[in-house]
Order: structure tokens, then C-alpha cells, then sequence
């Protein structure tokens, strides 16, 4: 059974920094790659960021580039979003999931981890 | 950036009706779309991903279609259990973007 489980959320102040994990267990993790997706209180799901399963290739949606940067360690089943310079407009739910063999499309989501950024 | 657009914003259908929901891309995007569900609370959920294809235990009562712009997910017969909200999400192209969501209530 596949498990993406997140860590690292909370209350951070603005301009303040913070790191996600995502532990993944049931399936080869080194094989696929991952992604973030967040959920804004009441709103829609925005894609954030994807890695490769090699982690040669990531990319980032224009609202968190250049501050926020997603990494791997595939011997830990972990993948991580290290976000730098938050503000209010990244107080989101944060889901971890996993792209299809393809990178296309997510096949399995974590439950996602709370941040709020908030003086 | 390809912007998603899912109309209606929401949708009341009685138990055991037909809905259909509407997705359309500011770009063609091929065959490359997914569907997802989310209830309150829980995880996206895959439906249908290559615009028509079921995914891993998905009840036959969900089909998707379209190709280019324009795309539907049709349930054929409302369960109590697929009164959620509905996403598309476009992976033509990076950046990958979702619509804004079809929240299916009841009616």
C-alpha cells in the first residue's frame, strides 16, 4: 500500500523559513517522481513543485520560484520543500504526492501538513 | 501557463441522476489531463487520467472524455459517496495547473 506521510508544518512568521518532508513507503520510491501540491484555506489545488526520479530534473511554479526548493534523498523514501522568504500567501495545506511512471499526472497524495504564515 | 477552466463552479444533482462536468484548457493539451475528486478533509483522489482512462478501482459510474481543449467527466448515476469536489489538471505542459474545481452537492 503506498504512503506519502508529511512533517516539518506550523506557524512560521513572515519572511521566515521552513522544511517539509514527505516519508514515502510501498512502492520504489527511487523510480518515480514527486511532487508538491497545495490548498489554500477554501480554495483550489495549485501545483508547486515536481522532482524527477533521479533528481536531475525539478520544476516550480512562478509563485514559489526562487524560494522555494524540493530535494530527495532516495536511499530515506524522503522528499523535501525547503521554503525561504514565506509570506501570508503561502499559508496553504501542503500535499505530498507521487507522479505516475510518466511524471504526468499524481497517483497517490499524502493528507497534507498545515502551514500558516502569520505575524 | 495553460489556464483550466471547470464550469459550473457548482453542481445539485439528486441521488441516482447523471452529472457532467466541463473542462477547458486556454490551450490544446492533447490527451494529457486527469480528474480528481476531494472530499472535506481527505486527499485528491485519481480518477481518470489520459482524459479517459479509469484509474486503479474507479467505479465504472465515472468516465471521462475530450481531447484538445475540451474535456467532461460524467458520473452516471450519483452515489452518496461522490458528493465531493472535482478537479482537472492539465500535464502537457510545465507549469502543471488545475482548475479552479466543480463542487458536486446535493440537491
Amino acid at each position: 500500500e503506498v504512503q506519502l506521510l508529511e512533517s516539518g508544518g506550523g506557524l512560521v512568521q513572515p519572511g521566515g523559513s521552513l522544511r517539509l518532508s514527505c516519508a514515502a513507503s510501498g512502492f520504489t520510491f527511487s523510480s518515480y517522481a514527486m511532487g508538491w501540491v497545495r490548498q489554500a484555506p477554501g480554495k483550489g489545488l495549485e501545483w508547486v513543485s515536481t522532482m524527477s526520479a533521479s533528481s536531475l530534473n525539478s520544476h516550480y511554479a512562478d509563485s514559489v520560484k526562487g524560494r522555494f526548493t524540493i530535494s530527495r534523498d532516495n536511499s530515506k523514501h524522503t522528499v523535501y520543500l525547503q521554503m525561504n522568504s514565506l509570506g501570508v500567501d503561502d499559508t496553504a495545506v501542503y500535499h505530498c504526492a507521487k507522479n505516475d511512471w510518466n511524471d504526468f499526472y499524481f497517483d497517490y497524495w499524502g493528507q497534507g501538513i498545515l502551514i500558516t504564515v502569520s505575524s | 501557463e495553460i489556464v483550466m477552466t471547470q464550469s459550473p463552479a457548482t453542481l445539485s444533482v439528486s441521488p441516482g441522476e447523471r452529472a457532467t462536468l466541463s473542462c477547458r484548457a486556454s490551450q490544446s493539451v492533447s490527451s494529457n489531463l486527469a480528474w480528481y475528486q476531494q472530499k472535506p478533509g481527505q486527499a485528491p483522489r485519481l480518477l481518470i487520467y489520459d482524459a479517459s482512462t479509469r484509474a486503479t478501482g474507479i467505479p465504472a459510474r465515472f468516465s471521462g472524455s475530450g481531447s484538445g481543449a475540451e474535456f467532461t467527466l460524467t458520473i452516471s448515476s450519483l452515489q452518496s459517496e461522490d458528493f465531493a469536489v472535482y478537479y482537472c489538471q492539465q500535464y502537457n505542459n510545465w507549469p502543471r495547473t488545475f482548475g479552479q474545481g466543480t463542487k458536486v452537492e446535493i440537491k
